[in-house]
């Protein structure tokens, strides 16, 4: 069965610094989908890809996907405090299907 | 705009006992609806998915079953409550292919 790892899985940086997470698939995906979630709280939709080598930006976090298809880097410039949060990746399982998989998610912290 | 709510927020529950979950979606019609379960340390795990009203599909065999009373309504619930039952619960609605999460119910069976 197809599975996301994401790395790392925890990241501690000072304000203003930037930083990059990624998410590798274990076979080709069909929209690759960014979330951030607060602790205890509900998922928010960042951005969703599905071609190869797209890439979308919102505010400072922009998001690529490579050529192949199988990994995905979201990437924060001059991150805020603001910016902390666990980021997730998700993909749909098959192309066409209902059923997500999601990645473990990425522990970020900003140090004001 | 589209709303998602989930309620309550935290329940606390006896091993034993029953639930109920529910979620409701507002400014949409006929989405798609989904249950997930986010344990501690872990992704989150798909547990049921829904097209339409009373259809619904089965992700992961357990003592947990859904309900869609009506179409922008989506209820979890369970007879007996284990402690693995323990963790976030979340519910999400989809339209195309992105899916958009509500707060989450946090339930603790002790």
């Amino acid at each position: 069965s197809q599975e996301l790892e994401q790395s790392p899985q925890s990241l501690i940086v000072q304000e203003g610094k930037n930083l990059t997470i990624n998410c590798t698939s274990s076979k080709t995906l069909y929209g690759l989908y960014w979330y951030k979630q607060k602790y205890g709280e509900g998922l928010i939709f960042l951005m969703m890809l599905q071609k190869g080598g797209e890439e979308k930006s919102h505010e400072k976090i922009t998001a690529k996907l490579d050529e192949k298809k199988q990994q995905s880097s979201l990437h924060i410039t001059a991150s805020q405090p603001s910016h902390a949060g666990i980021y997730l990746c998700g993909a749909a399982a098959t192309s066409g299907t209902y059923k997500y998989i999601f990645g473990t998610g990425t522990r970020l912290k900003v140090l004001a | 705009s589209q709303t998602i709510h989930q309620w309550p927020a935290t329940l606390v529950q006896p091993v034993g006992s029953p639930l109920s979950l529910e979620c409701t979606v507002e400014g949409t019609s006929n989405p798609n609806l989904y249950w997930y379960r986010q344990a501690a340390g872990r992704g989150l795990q798909l547990l049921f998915y829904s097209v339409g009203i009373g259809q619904i599909s089965s992700e992961v065999p357990q003592n947990l079953s859904a309900s869609r009373p009506q179409d922008r309504q989506f209820i979890l619930s369970s007879k007996k409550l284990l402690l693995s039952d323990s963790g976030f619960y979340l519910c999400a609605w989809s339209v195309s292919s992105t899916q958009y999460f509500g707060p989450g119910t946090r339930l603790t069976v002790l």
